[in-house]
C-alpha cells in the first residue's frame, strides 16, 4: 500500500531565509508524488507535482521540490520565505486506488516569522 | 475555465439529524469527483470518488454515503449524524482522461459541519 510521511508537525523559519518542508513516501512502482497548500478554513491548492523527468520540479508561488529516489523523499522547498507562505502544507503520493485518489500526508504547519 | 462550488460552508447540526453537502463542477465534462474529510485542521481521508454517474466507490465504513445524480453533481449524505461526523469536508474533482496518478485535484472551499 502507497503512505506518504511528514515527519514535522510545524516548522518555523525567519522571513527570507531558505525553508523546506520534509516528504518520504512508500509506494510500489514508479511514484506520482504532489505537494498542496492550505489557508485556514479554505480547500487545499495544487503547488506542484512529479512524475516523470527532472528530479527538481518547479511549482506556483517559488516553490519547488527535489525528488530523491534512493531517500524516496520530495522535500518542498524555497530559496526565501515570505510571511505570507504561512499555511498547512500537504504531500500526497498517488494511491494507486480508483481514478486519481491520492493518499495525503497529515500536513506541515509552515509559520514563517516576520 | 474550471470551477468547483461547495455549499453550505458552515453547518451544525444536532445528532440524529440528516445531512447533505453539495458539490458542483462548473467547466469540465465527466470530472473524477471525490469527497475528502479533514479531521482537527489536519489529515485528510478520502470517503468517496466517483468516475460516472451513479457510479460511486467507498474508501472507508462509515455513517455517510454518497451520490452522483448528475455528470458534474456530487452529494454527501447522512440519514442520522454522529458525533464523530464533524469535521471539514472537502469536495475535489479531477479530469476525466488522465492518466493514472498524473491528473492533479481541484478543491473546493470546503463545508464545516459540527454534531452537536
Amino acid at each position: 500500500a502507497q503512505s506518504v510521511a511528514q515527519p514535522e508537525d510545524q516548522v518555523n523559519v525567519a522571513e527570507g531565509n531558505p525553508l523546506t518542508v520534509k516528504c518520504t513516501y512508500s509506494v510500489s512502482g514508479n511514484p506520482y508524488l504532489f505537494w498542496y497548500v492550505q489557508y485556514p478554513n479554505r480547500g487545499l491548492q495544487f503547488l506542484l507535482k512529479y512524475i516523470t523527468g527532472d528530479n527538481l520540479v518547479k511549482g506556483s508561488y517559488g516553490f519547488e521540490a527535489e525528488f530523491n529516489k534512493s531517500q524516496t523523499s520530495f522535500h518542498l522547498k524555497k530559496p526565501s520565505a515570505l510571511v505570507s507562505d504561512s499555511a498547512l502544507y500537504f504531500c500526497a503520493v498517488y494511491s494507486g486506488g480508483g481514478a486519481d485518489g491520492l493518499t495525503f500526508g497529515k500536513g506541515t504547519h509552515l509559520i514563517i516569522q516576520p | 475555465s474550471q470551477t468547483i462550488h461547495q455549499w453550505p460552508a458552515t453547518l451544525v447540526q444536532p445528532v440524529g439529524s440528516p445531512l447533505s453537502l453539495e458539490c458542483t463542477v462548473e467547466g469540465t465534462s465527466n470530472p473524477n469527483l471525490y469527497w475528502y474529510r479533514q479531521a482537527a485542521g489536519r489529515g485528510l481521508q478520502l470517503l468517496f470518488y466517483s468516475v460516472g454517474i451513479g457510479q460511486i466507490s467507498s474508501e472507508v465504513p462509515q455513517n455517510l454515503s454518497a451520490s452522483r445524480p448528475q455528470d458534474r453533481q456530487f452529494i454527501l449524505s447522512s440519514k442520522k449524524l454522529l458525533l464523530s461526523d464533524s469535521g471539514f469536508y472537502l469536495c475535489a474533482w479531477s479530469a476525466w482522461g488522465k492518466a493514472r496518478g498524473s491528473g492533479e485535484l481541484f478543491f473546493g472551499e470546503g463545508s464545516r459541519l459540527t454534531v452537536l
